[in-house]
């Protein structure tokens, strides 16, 4: 079946250390991957994606992600936290197989960046 | 900038009702989905369409239903409600050709049925 795993429910750090969630995935062929960050009681909010090309992919709020083609992984990063980044966090995948446009989504991630 | 808008923030129905979320998109996209976000599921697929008229299940239809009679609009109808549909419902809208497109999401209906 294919899947997105997102294997850590929450990640905390420190404001301004670098920050990093993880997302891999089990997908048939090649598939285009997104990042979604939900802000409390507000809907999904586009961060970036990739479709082919760079490896390295920048999005929004300073927010980069780097494709692993091997690993299968898609991690999110960014290289200085901010407590305004605190917000939970979903990786969603779209084979290139599968007729529709429906994305696949991990479980999310809560991302918790302490002052 | 594309809105997705949602016709309750809070909705609160009793078991056995007839229960109609709304949402509505002012972009002209073709694509329309209903999931549902429960605590350490994620986001499930409910449904989605592709056009006026057209609806497709998703991976977790049963339950529900949906209505797509204008472009801009897309429902979803729980039938008779239970408690086990208590949860958070986004709707989001891509416009065709979407493979590569992302989806914009309204900001939510949290439904409670007791």
């Amino acid at each position: 079946a294919q899947s997105v795993a997102q294997p850590e429910d929450q990640v905390n750090v420190a404001e301004g250390n670098p920050l990093t969630v993880k997302c891999t995935y089990s997908v048939s062929g090649n598939p285009y991957l997104f990042w979604y960050v939900q802000y409390p009681n507000r809907g999904l909010q586009f961060l970036l994606k990739y479709i082919t090309g760079d490896n390295l992919v920048k999005g929004s709020y300073g927010f980069e992600a780097e494709f692993n083609k091997s690993q299968t992984s898609f991690h999110l990063k960014k290289p200085s936290a901010l407590v305004s980044d605190s917000a939970l966090y979903f990786c969603a995948v779209r084979p290139l197989n599968q007729a529709g446009t429906a994305l696949i989504f991990g479980k999310g991630t809560t991302l918790s960046v302490s002052s | 900038d594309v809105k997705v808008t949602q016709s309750s923030r809070y909705l609160v129905k009793r078991t056995g009702e007839k229960v109609f979320l709304e949402c509505v998109q002012d972009m002209d996209h073709e694509n329309m989905f209903w999931y549902r976000q429960d605590p350490g599921l994620g986001l499930r697929l409910i449904y989605f369409s592709y056009d006026v008229k057209m609806k497709e299940k998703g991976d977790i239809p049963e339950g529900y239903s949906v209505s797509r009679e204008k472009k801009e609009r897309f429902s979803l109808i729980l039938e008779s409600a239970s408690t086990n549909q208590t949860s958070m419902y986004l709707c989001a809208s891509s416009p065709i050709g979407g493979r590569f497109n992302e989806q914009y999401f309204g900001p939510g209906t949290r439904l409670t049925v007791t």
